[in-house]
């Protein structure tokens, strides 16, 4: 497809299980960013990458959570020991190379519920 | 750091009447702003962004918005507004880094 996508659209998982949330950008397309989103709230900044390397991660809120991009193209979000207060939405945006002009094209988000 | 205010939780509108989604703003640096709407199911979109020139810039759907650097001010206009305008807006801001915040979000409904 041509949009953002992100898998699974919805994911239940007990407290204290590992998740792995997948998301695979717009073809071209180097800059990708993981946000959250809670009920109510706008998208939170957990992470942002350029290519292969994680550029700005100062919005993942804490040693639980990790995101790769190995190859600069999908990437995965990784929550440890997961606990009730991480169920929210996690969207997944890219945009295109290097730009701090450019708007970011959003996938419809993996809805993670921690039972 | 830069931050992003909705002041507004729900705006409501008469479908035909204008409409304004209000947004202020605060960076360091030259501001880049943009609008973004989430419609119910759907991931947020695009709709416009201001990054230099005209303080009046116009984006999808009809809507447009009015940087106004001395208020820290980036309001949502539509001179017309349609029962399917009805969703979730958000403002979000970006200093000159690649970090993009938004704000919390202002639900507009528009009564047919």
């Amino acid at each position: 497809g041509a949009g953002v996508s992100q898998t699974p659209s919805n994911k239940v998982t007990e407290k204290g299980k590992y998740v792995e949330l997948r998301c695979d950008p717009i073809s071209g397309h180097t800059a990708l960013y993981w946000y959250r989103q809670s009920l109510g709230q706008g998208p939170e900044f957990l992470i942002y990458f350029q290519g292969t390397g994680a550029a700005d991660d100062s919005g993942l809120p804490n040693d639980r959570f990790f995101a790769v991009r190995p190859e600069g193209s999908v990437s995965t979000l990784k929550i440890q020991r997961t606990e009730r207060g991480d169920s929210a939405v996690y969207l997944c945006a890219s945009s295109r190379a290097g730009t701090y002009t450019g708007e970011l094209f959003f996938g419809e988000g993996s809805r993670l519920t921690v039972l | 750091a830069q931050s992003v205010a909705q002041p507004e939780d729900q705006v409501n509108v008469a479908e035909g009447n204008p409409l304004t989604v209000k947004c202020t703003y605060s960076v360091s640096g030259n501001p880049y702003l943009f609008w973004y709407v989430q419609y119910p199911n759907r991931g947020l979109q695009f709709l416009l962004k201001y990054i230099t020139g005209d303080n009046l810039v116009k984006g999808s759907y009809g809507f447009e918005a009015e940087f106004n650097k001395s208020q820290t001010s980036f309001h949502l206009k539509k001179p017309s507004a349609l029962v399917s305008d009805s969703a979730l807006y958000f403002c979000a801001v970006r200093d000159g880094g690649f970090k993009t915040i938004f704000g919390a979000g202002t639900r507009l409904f528009v009564k047919a």
